[in-house]
């Protein structure tokens, strides 16, 4: 099983801040990797796929990138409805695995 | 409207089945390989099956917590997915999510329902 692991497990950034989130896969999982928004009591939220396409309606300051096993989630300028929980997750192998998540608070 | 809504969950006891239903609309459900996935209370999300659409043979795929016990199926012409769970254990208590795989062989999943409660307790 792939272990994926994130970082840092809490970020503290003030607004209009720019917020760098990492991804670290236990393998190699070529750019086959999503990350997620999760808001308190809505459901998960596809943000990036395949390391760095964002999906449909997805802001552009929401930006990704990385292979093999480093990645990263980069914010540009946080607004308001952008703190939540953060999580990527591989799907280059079975099982799919998720990181334990990021919550990015306000400073 | 474009979604996917759960339903069957509720208290269980351990050892006993139960059986997740998740009803799609506003899409062709038998163009979508779908997933299910859970949250524990305090945890992170986990992947917990999933079930390749008819094009790609409409087999399954199951996390080693869960393999031999749950069961992913698919009915393309109700358009819902099924988590059947047995020997239901108190560590599988979770709120329970499918999802749609973005499509081709991408395996990210654009859509979620909103989840439903299954508590495992005597």
């Amino acid at each position: 099983e792939i272990v994926v692991t994130q970082s840092p497990a809490t970020l503290s950034v003030s607004p209009g801040e720019r917020a760098t989130l990492s991804c670290r896969a236990s393998q190699g999982v070529n750019t086959n990797l999503a990350w997620y928004q999760r808001r308190p009591g809505q459901a998960p939220r596809l943000l990036i796929y395949g390391s760095s396409t964002r999906s449909t309606g997805i802001p552009a300051r929401f930006s990704g990138s990385g292979s093999g096993t480093e990645f990263t989630l980069t914010i540009s300028s946080l607004q308001s409805e952008d703190f939540a929980v953060y999580y990527c997750q591989q799907y280059n192998n079975w099982p799919r695995t998720f990181g334990q998540g990021t919550k990015v608070e306000i400073k | 409207e474009v979604q996917l809504v759960e339903s069957g969950g509720g208290l269980v006891q351990p050892g006993r089945s139960l059986r997740l239903s998740c009803t799609a609309s506003g899409f062709t459900f038998g163009d979508y390989s779908m997933s299910w996935f859970r949250q524990a209370p305090g945890k992170g999300l986990d992947w917990v099956g999933f079930i390749r659409s008819k094009a790609y043979g409409g087999t399954t795929e199951y996390a080693a917590s869960v393999k031999g016990r749950f069961t992913v199926s698919r009915d393309d012409s109700t358009s819902i997915a099924y988590l059947q769970m047995n020997s239901l254990k108190t560590e599988d208590t979770a709120v329970y999510y499918c999802g749609r795989d973005l499509g081709g062989l991408v395996g990210a999943t654009d859509l979620w329902g909103q989840g439903t409660l299954i508590t495992v307790s005597s």
